[in-house]
């Protein structure tokens, strides 16, 4: 079974752009989870969704936004770039129904901000 | 802001059982608590969770004190590989509020 696949891995802006990462969950996984974290430090929960809805976001302001799509497969976008936003962005799914807080991480997208 | 409080680091050595304790004393009837590692540069790891019983399955085994206001991840014999940050997190499946705290850096010697 795949994983969480992530793309791209690695990627390089300037401030002031925007970006768009991208996340396919496992097969079968309705919800979809976005997390920040930065070089050195915890992760930070960013944005939850499940068939298709924001059900959850954390405290990014709104230039962070995302959406997921009826194969379940969701975007992270990042508007007007800074510095600090320079991170790996870790997506996870999770499995429909009793076990939603069993979730399953890709490897990330790393951003770099210059 | 997370809910639970870990030691920020803790020892172990090789092939002795590892103990890592979190507090949840704000815990709700309905928050489950979930446990995760993080090894160095990968996405974490789903480990173990539970509600009020104590949990076991063959990466280790939770332990939640009666009150529910504890809970300690056990590794029955610690490897080199299970160096890595442990997180403790509690959420319940209505709002599914998966925020991780800082963890606890496991370093396990020889």
């Amino acid at each position: 079974e795949a994983g969480v696949t992530q793309s791209p891995t690695h990627l390089i802006k300037t401030r002031g752009q925007q970006v768009t990462l991208r996340c396919s969950p496992i097969s079968g996984h309705t919800s979809v989870y976005w997390y920040q974290q930065a070089l050195g430090l915890g992760l930070q929960f960013l944005l939850w969704y499940d068939e298709g809805e924001e059900r959850n976001r954390g405290n990014f302001p709104p230039r962070f936004s995302g959406r997921q799509f009826p194969n379940y497969s969701s975007e992270l976008n990042v508007n007007a770039l800074e510095l600090e936003d320079s991170a790996l962005y870790l997506c996870a799914s999770s499995r429909p129904g009793t076990n939603t807080g069993e979730l399953y991480f890709g490897e990330g997208s790393r951003l770099t901000v210059l | 802001d997370a809910k639970t409080t870990q030691p920020p680091s803790m020892d172990c050595a090789e092939g002795r059982a590892a103990n890592l304790p979190c507090n949840h004393s704000t815990i709700s009837g309905n928050e489950y608590v979930y446990w995760y590692r993080q090894i160095h540069s990968q996405g974490p790891q789903y480990i173990i969770h539970g509600l009020k019983n104590n949990e076991t399955n063959e990466m280790a085994s939770l332990i939640i004190t009666e009150d529910r206001k504890s809970s300690t991840l056990i590794l029955a014999h610690a490897t080199l590989r299970d160096t890595a940050v442990y997180y403790c997190i509690v959420s319940s499946r209505d709002n599914n509020d998966m925020r991780f705290g800082a963890g606890t850096r496991l370093t396990v010697k020889p």
